[in-house]
Order: C-alpha cells, then sequence, then structure tokens
C-alpha cells in the first residue's frame, strides 16, 4: 500500500507554545489529505481537510485559527496547534490517498503523532 | 450522531478459529467501506475495502461482507493467528462516486484477542 509519514511521532510542550506537525505522502502526490485526533480509547475523529494550494476545510467544533493547517506542495500538508494547551493533549494523524480511482477511496494513514502539552 | 457503529467493543477468539467483527451504518450515502487494524500509538493499516457495488470481496485470511439492505458490514478472519490481536476499525466513506472523496467516518473499534 501507499506510505504516508508523520514527523515527529512525539512531542512534549509547554502550555502557550505552537507546535507542528507534518505529514508527506512518500510515493504518490496527493491533492486532499485529511487531519484526524484519537483521543484514549475513542475513535478516530475527522478535525479538517487538507486542500493542496487553497485554504483547509474544518469540520464542525473544530477552531481553525487553533489547528493551522497548510498544504504547501503535493506530498506535504502540515498541521500547526497554535497556542497549545493540556486539553489539546491527544494523538493526532493524517491520511492520504493516491490518485482517484473510480469506485476507490482507500487512505492511507500516517503513523500518528502523541502531542502532549503539560 | 454515529453513523458507523461497532457494537461489540471486544472479541475473543481461539488460535486457528474464526473471527468476525461487525459494523452497521446509517447514511445511505455511503458508498465505500473500509477495515483497519490499528496498534496504540500507530496509524491505522489498510486491511481490505468493499464497494457498495459488491457484497463480498476477499483478501488472504480476511474476506467483507457488505449486506447494503441491512446497512451491515462484517470482517471475517480466518483462521485467526495472535498476530491479529488489535484493534479493528469500520471505516465509510460517501466519496468513491462523490464529492467526498478520502473524508472516513470511523466506528468506535472492536478489540480484537486471538488466544494461542
Amino acid at each position: 500500500g501507499a506510505v504516508v509519514s508523520q514527523h515527529p511521532s512525539r512531542v512534549i510542550c509547554k502550555s502557550g507554545t505552537s507546535v507542528k506537525i507534518e505529514c508527506r505522502s512518500l510515493d504518490f502526490q496527493a491533492t486532499t489529505m485529511f487531519w484526524y485526533r484519537q483521543f484514549p480509547k475513542q475513535s478516530l475523529m475527522l478535525m479538517a481537510t487538507s486542500n493542496e494550494g487553497s485554504k483547509a476545510t474544518y469540520e464542525q467544533g473544530v477552531e481553525k485559527d487553533k489547528f493551522l493547517i497548510n498544504h504547501a506542495s503535493l506530498t506535504l500538508s502540515t498541521l500547526t496547534v497554535t497556542s497549545a494547551h493540556p486539553e489539546d493533549s491527544s494523538f493526532y494523524i493524517c491520511s492520504a490517498g493516491p490518485p482517484r480511482l473510480a469506485g476507490s477511496d482507500t487512505q492511507y494513514f500516517g503513523p500518528g503523532t502523541r502531542l502532549t502539552v503539560l | 450522531d454515529q453513523q458507523v457503529k461497532q457494537n461489540s467493543p471486544s472479541l475473543s477468539v481461539q488460535e486457528g478459529r474464526i473471527s468476525i467483527l461487525n459494523c452497521d451504518y446509517t447514511n445511505s450515502m455511503f458508498d465505500y467501506f473500509l477495515w483497519y487494524k490499528k496498534y496504540p500509538a500507530e496509524g491505522p493499516t489498510f486491511l481490505i475495502s468493499i464497494s457498495s457495488i459488491k457484497d463480498k470481496n476477499e483478501d488472504g485470511r480476511f474476506t467483507v461482507f457488505l449486506n447494503k439492505s441491512a446497512k451491515h458490514l462484517s470482517l471475517h478472519i480466518v483462521p485467526s493467528q495472535p498476530g491479529d490481536s488489535a484493534v479493528y476499525f469500520c471505516a465509510a466513506s460517501a466519496g468513491a462516486g462523490g464529492t467526498s472523496y478520502g473524508k472516513l467516518t470511523f466506528g468506535q473499534g472492536t478489540i480484537l484477542t486471538v488466544h494461542p
């Protein structure tokens, strides 16, 4: 399957600081990438859709000024958690899919980033 | 509003036997369904998928069945192996034929434990 990487895998920061997470598609170009978060023992919740060359679209209840998304190239999307607080501590995961095939919508996920805000 | 539901939080199976994981959905717009396997602190790993135009898809030990009228799908793993122990997520998309390409809605997950 396609390969998606994330960096860093783990980050610990102080409250009030900003943290940037990178998501890369390694063997295909992705005009669209997706950012999810997962709280302990819960499901993955879609946060936003990252669109190459245009603004991200956010799911209801997700603060766009809090979670800044930049999709500057066809292989890289970044999520910046601004002024992080302890309640932002979570597991953040990105996904991307190869160019769309008719009748298919398989997404591949990065390994995730564990954010801990002290 | 939980559009994708996995009602069994956990499942325990003996090695060599069949594991059956179930998933129900409510949104009629979903046209593509996927199963992912996930370990703690890792991203989901794609296992198998099925389009709404099919009722069965098989890949090695994994088979997914789709019953559109019942809005139900299941993942069969046979024979089950201890290495299959993980959390299994069902996911659905309304994008295979539409404009929501890539947006997945996940179930809550089922913890599968395969005992030697």
